[in-house]
Parts: C-alpha cells; sequence; structure tokens
C-alpha cells in the first residue's frame, strides 16, 4: 500500500488566492483526519471524516476553511481566500476501524507545505 | 477547551542518556496515543495505552498512563542519534474519535 497521499507537497501562494489541499487515504480505512501544524500552536485537528461524512469540524478556524470527502478514496481542504496566518503543514491522516469499536492509529501523510504570501 | 500539555518543550541529552517526557491532560482520556516526528516528517504512531495504569513495553522505551487516565509518560533508556524527532502524545476525548494532540517534546541526542 502506497499510504496516505497528499497533493501538492509545497505550495506558494499570494494572500487571497484560493488553495485546495488534496488527500488520498488508505483504502478501506475509515476515518479521514485533517490536521494543521505550526510552531506556535502545534498539531491542531481542524475536521475528521466516518465514511464520508463530516463528524466534527470544531477545529476549523473560520468560514475561509472547507473541507469535502466526495467518495472513500478522496478528500480536499480548501481555503478561500488564503492569508499569511494560514501558512502552516497540513497534514492528512486515515485510520481503519475495529469491528469492536475501538480506536485505532492513524496513518499520517507527508503534509502539504502551504506559504501564503 | 481540553488542552494536553506535554513537558519538557526540549531536551538535549548525550548518547547513552535517558529520556523521559510527561503528558498531562485538563480531562480523563478514553486512551492515549505516542506518535514520533522525524525533522520534516510527519507523525508516526508508536503505541497505543487503554487501560487505567497500564504499562508497555517497546524495546527501550517505555510507556506508562496514569491511574485516572489523565496523565501519561515515555521513557526512552540509553538514547541513541536514531532517537532524535518530536514525541507527541494524543490523547482521545470520550464518546469522539477525536484526539488532542499534546504540545510535544522535541528531543536532541548528541553523539
Amino acid at each position: 500500500d502506497a499510504g496516505v497521499i497528499q497533493s501538492p507537497r509545497h505550495e506558494v501562494t499570494e494572500m487571497g488566492q484560493e488553495v485546495t489541499l488534496r488527500c488520498k487515504p488508505i483504502s478501506g480505512h475509515d476515518y479521514l483526519f485533517w490536521y494543521r501544524q505550526t510552531m506556535m500552536r502545534g498539531l491542531e485537528l481542524l475536521i475528521y471524516f466516518n465514511n464520508n461524512v463530516p463528524i466534527d469540524d470544531s477545529g476549523m478556524p473560520e468560514d475561509r476553511f472547507s473541507a469535502k470527502m466526495p467518495n472513500a478514496s478522496f478528500s480536499t481542504l480548501k481555503i478561500q481566500p488564503s492569508e499569511p496566518r494560514d501558512s502552516a503543514v497540513y497534514f492528512c491522516a486515515s485510520s481503519p476501524i475495529l469491528l469492536t469499536g475501538s480506536s485505532y492509529e492513524q496513518y499520517f501523510g507527508p503534509g502539504t507545505r502551504l506559504t501564503v504570501t | 477547551g481540553q488542552q494536553v500539555m506535554q513537558i519538557p518543550q526540549y531536551q538535549h541529552v548525550q548518547e547513552g542518556e535517558d529520556f523521559t517526557t510527561y503528558c498531562n491532560s485538563s480531562t480523563t482520556l478514553s486512551n492515549i496515543q505516542w506518535y514520533k516526528q522525524r525533522p520534516g516528517g510527519h507523525p508516526v504512531f508508536l503505541i497505543q495505552l487503554v487501560k487505567s495504569g497500564e504499562v508497555k513495553k517497546q524495546k527501550r522505551l517505555t510507556f506508562q498512563f496514569g491511574e485516572a487516565k489523565k496523565n501519561s509518560s515515555l521513557h526512552i533508556t540509553a538514547t541513541q542519534t536514531t532517537d532524535v524527532g518530536t514525541y507527541f502524545c494524543a490523547g482521545l476525548l470520550s464518546g469522539t474519535y477525536k484526539y488532542i494532540f499534546g504540545t510535544g517534546t522535541r528531543l536532541k541526542v548528541l553523539a
């Protein structure tokens, strides 16, 4: 298995532009998570999906951020319009679910390093 | 809101010395996971602890979950240069699949 795939790996854009980050989870995983990592705030959960349905988006900073999961193999995180304070590394992670309902380890993608100038 | 703090924030050790990082939650957790992130890399799962007072070992690494399920620790015996990275704990909030990551401890090992 190729693991969680994210694209692009690096993105540099100007303030006000729309940014779309993409994620392909590991096949068969039911949960997908989007995280943001900065030096100041650490690793923050933005939103997570279960079977393509958003479950908790309370970590999404503001309305400029939106996430979708149109099918089990693809998710996007969109920022419109982008601002310099959005500069960070954005990680996507996926997780399977045991039949017993126990939580499971998260497999992280390589991340997208976003720079907004 | 829920917070998970880790101490210390940074730790420099000589190769061969021991290392411990502590994780403290403001609320009781369902379980706790530990991850390692190498410089420039992504978090990689190390272990999960579920039971109160649970202790697990992986070679030189010892993980412990507190009796009240609000704190945890990771101890590395005789550090090696390959142990360099940032160690995160992640606590699972009850009734959710929402993990709150700790602030991380960055370990440097001097050869």
